[in-house]
C-alpha cells in the first residue's frame, strides 16, 4: 500500500466550478501535511500547509482529519490557471524533513 | 529571495555515460539539500539527503555508488549519475533547506528540475 494515495484524476471542470480533492496517508503517526502544486515539466510549489483546525487561503481550503487519515483540498471559483497537478504531501513523525509525495491528482480547468 | 537553480534543465547522454547535476542556492545558504526523482506520472521520491560538509544519507533502494552526492558547500550540491541506463531517464528535482538536516516542508524550497534522457 502505498504511504500518500491520491485519485489521479484527471477532473475536468468548467470555470466558477468547485472541486475538491482527497488524499488518504498510512502512517498515523505522520506529523505535518501540505498541498504542493506541480505544473507540467515544472518543479512542484507549495501551496498551502494543513492544519487539524481547518484552514483557508483565499479560495483554497484545507482540512485534516486525522481519525481517518486523510486531507482534503477544495478550491472554490476554479480559475483556468488553477490546472495542475496537486500534490498532497506528508512527514513522518520520525523525520520531520522527509516529504513524502502522494503521486497528485490533476486538475483541467475549461473555459 | 529563497531561489534553488538546477543545471542542466535537460540532457541526453548515452548509455554508460556519467552525468553530473548541480543544485545552486542563489540567495541563502542552504545546509541541507535533498535529491529527488520523479518518473512519468509518478509520486516525487526522495533519493537522498545531503548536509554540507559529510556523506549523503541514501533512500532504502537507492545505490549511493550509482548516484554520486557531493555537498561541498552552502550553495552548491551535485548528483553524478554513473554509468546511466536508459531506465535512470528521469526527471531529477532537489531541494534545499536553510536549516540542519531540513526542517518541516514548507522550508524546503524546489530547483526546476533535470530532466535526463539515456539512450
Amino acid at each position: 500500500r502505498k504511504e500518500v494515495e491520491q485519485d489521479p484524476g484527471p477532473f475536468n471542470v468548467p470555470e466558477g466550478a468547485t472541486v475538491a480533492f482527497n488524499c488518504t496517508y498510512s502512517n498515523s503517526a505522520s506529523q505535518s501535511f501540505f498541498w504542493y502544486r506541480q505544473d507540467c515539466r515544472k518543479e512542484p510549489k507549495l501551496l498551502m500547509s494543513v492544519y487539524s483546525s481547518g484552514n483557508e487561503d483565499g479560495r483554497f481550503t484545507a482540512q485534516l482529519n486525522r481519525a481517518s487519515q486523510y486531507i482534503s483540498l477544495l478550491i472554490r471559483d476554479s480559475k483556468l490557471s488553477d490546472s495542475a497537478t496537486y500534490l498532497c504531501v506528508v512527514t513522518p513523525m520520525d523525520s520531520s524533513y522527509k516529504l513524502i509525495f502522494g503521486s497528485g491528482t490533476r486538475l483541467l480547468v475549461r473555459p | 529571495g529563497a531561489v534553488v537553480s538546477q543545471h542542466p534543465s535537460w540532457v541526453i547522454c548515452k548509455s554508460g555515460t556519467s552525468v553530473k547535476i548541480e543544485c545552486r542556492s542563489l540567495d541563502f545558504q542552504a545546509t541541507t539539500m535533498f535529491w529527488y526523482r520523479q518518473f512519468p506520472k509518478q509520486s516525487l521520491m526522495l533519493m537522498a539527503t545531503s548536509n554540507e560538509g559529510s556523506k549523503a544519507t541514501y533512500e532504502q533502494g537507492v545505490e549511493k555508488d550509482k548516484f554520486l552526492i557531493n555537498h561541498a558547500s552552502l550553495t552548491l550540491s551535485t548528483l553524478t549519475v554513473t554509468s546511466a541506463h536508459p531506465e535512470d531517464s528521469s526527471f531529477y528535482i532537489c531541494s534545499a533547506s536553510r536549516s540542519s538536516s531540513g526542517s518541516v516542508g514548507y522550508e524546503q524550497y524546489f530547483g526546476p528540475g533535470t530532466r535526463l534522457t539515456v539512450t
